[in-house]
């Protein structure tokens, strides 16, 4: 079955606590994006990734990083998360980029409060 | 500024009474304008893609359509299971980078039974 895992779907952490939500898809798609998603806000890109070691930012890429080493995995990395991050995050695939772009595959979400 | 406008932000039906969703978009550089489908508590759902001004594209219910500002989902004849949030997005080609999807903030509707 195609998908786009993540985990955690859950995360409650505290104020400077490193942390990873991991990304994986089964679909070989070279374009990889995280989103965040607030209430009123709507969905932002944080950054995105056009193939393996080729990531670039999004609309709101601070206090984020991110690598993509294979093509399957995409995480998201917070190095020291502060309580303005926390949010419903959405790790997205899609198999191309040009002309047009493709229909893109989210993942279940990752809820995450920062205390 | 890229910017995707979605109406209303909120819209109860009844079952089987019609309507239509607006999205407003970035008219220069468009490539692509996509509708996605979002249950509470889960990823958004892909429907349609629209490249060009002119052209439809339906699924049960829905219909999803584009001028060369704007798109409409309409919605026929819905069902309580319609109800979710409706988002709208574009994807653009800026200054010879590619671009994901620059999302709307979303319709939420809700279908009375």
């Amino acid at each position: 079955e195609a998908q786009v895992t993540q985990n955690p779907r859950y995360l409650i952490t505290v104020t400077g606590k490193k942390l990873t939500v991991t990304c994986s898809q089964n679909m070989n798609h070279e374009y990889m994006s995280w989103y965040r998603q607030d209430p009123g806000l709507g969905l932002r890109q944080i950054y995105y990734s056009m193939n393996v070691e080729v990531t670039d930012k999004g609309d709101v890429p601070e206090g984020y990083k991110v690598s993509r080493k294979e093509k399957r995995n995409f995480p998201l990395i917070l190095e020291s998360p502060s309580p303005n991050q926390t949010s419903l995050y959405f790790c997205a695939s899609s198999s191309t980029t040009y002309p047009g772009g493709t229909e893109a595959f989210f993942g279940q979400g990752t809820r995450l409060t920062v205390v | 500024e890229d910017q995707v406008t979605q109406s209303p932000e909120a819209l109860r039906l009844q079952e089987g009474e019609s309507s239509s969703l607006n999205c407003s978009y970035t008219v220069s550089g468009l490539r692509g304008l996509f509708w996605y489908r979002q249950d509470p508590g889960k990823g958004p759902e892909f429907l349609f893609t629209l490249y060009s001004a002119g052209e439809e594209k339906e699924k049960e219910r829905l219909k999803a359509t584009l001028t060369k500002k704007e798109s409409f989902l309409h919605i026929t004849a819905p069902k309580p299971e319609d109800s979710a949030t409706y988002l709208c997005a574009e994807y653009l080609i800026s200054s010879g980078s590619a671009r994901q999807l620059t999302f709307g903030s979303g319709t939420q509707l809700t279908v009375l039974p």
